[in-house]
């Protein structure tokens, strides 16, 4: 069966680092999605991608970097993490089909930076 | 995209239908509903969307005011495992690309035993 998948689930860092996040999809869809949730709050777009090499700024990009050299695959770099971005992290994709927004969303990466 | 407005939360007794309102008084003419669940910890699930007609799948009921300017999400028998934060959502996807999905703070549905 197709799916969405990311990693690691939880990872532990600390400020400055840099860290990556893996997405990975097999619904071949072009659109993929990075959104952040914290607390007690809904989710908020970071970055997302219409195709290969296509990468736009969602509500909150500042600090997020992603790439897409593939279909199945984007991966979103954290390039000096800081305590503000401690957040669960999901990943999602979509199909590009006039009409249709529904997203298929990854289980989440827990990232706590200290 | 549009703003909506949900109560922040509602219960439900197992079995019951659940009705969740939603409100989207400015959406436009191509913009459709779509509605979304959180289990706790879990990445949010599709559940249904729609654009005028009412809808109905597997797991729920929608069902759009005439004037669009709300609806009302309805899980005809709802169980324990329905116990999750839901959300309203207004988008339109030319399908060129897509710009996200912009989520709210949903309503919180507690299903008792």
């Amino acid at each position: 069966d197709a799916e969405i998948t990311q990693s690691p689930r939880h990872k532990i860092t600390e400020t400055g680092r840099q860290v990556t996040l893996a997405c990975h999809q097999t619904w071949n869809h072009n659109n993929m999605f990075w959104y952040r949730q914290d607390l007690g709050h809904g989710l908020r777009l970071i970055h997302y991608s219409y195709g290969v090499h296509d990468t736009n700024k969602g509500e909150v990009s500042d600090g997020y970097s992603v790439s897409r050299s593939n279909t199945e695959d984007l991966p979103l770099t954290l390039e000096s993490a800081a305590s503000s971005q401690t957040s669960v992290y999901f990943c999602a994709s979509s199909e590009s089909r006039v009409g249709t927004e529904t997203q298929y969303f990854g289980p989440g990466t827990r990232l706590l930076v200290l | 995209d549009a703003k909506t407005t949900q109560p922040p939360s509602m219960d439900c007794a197992e079995g019951r239908a659940a009705n969740l309102p939603c409100n989207h008084s400015t959406i436009s003419g191509n913009e459709y509903v779509y509605w979304y669940r959180q289990i706790h910890s879990q990445g949010p699930q599709y559940i249904i969307h729609g654009l005028k007609n009412n809808e109905t799948n597997e797991m729920a009921s929608l069902i759009i005011t005439e004037d669009r300017k709300s609806s009302t999400l309805i899980l005809p028998h709802a169980t324990l495992r329905d116990t999750a934060v839901y959300y309203c959502i207004v988008s339109f996807h030319s399908g060129g690309g897509a710009d996200g999905l912009t989520f709210g703070k949903g309503t919180h549905l507690i299903i008792q035993p």
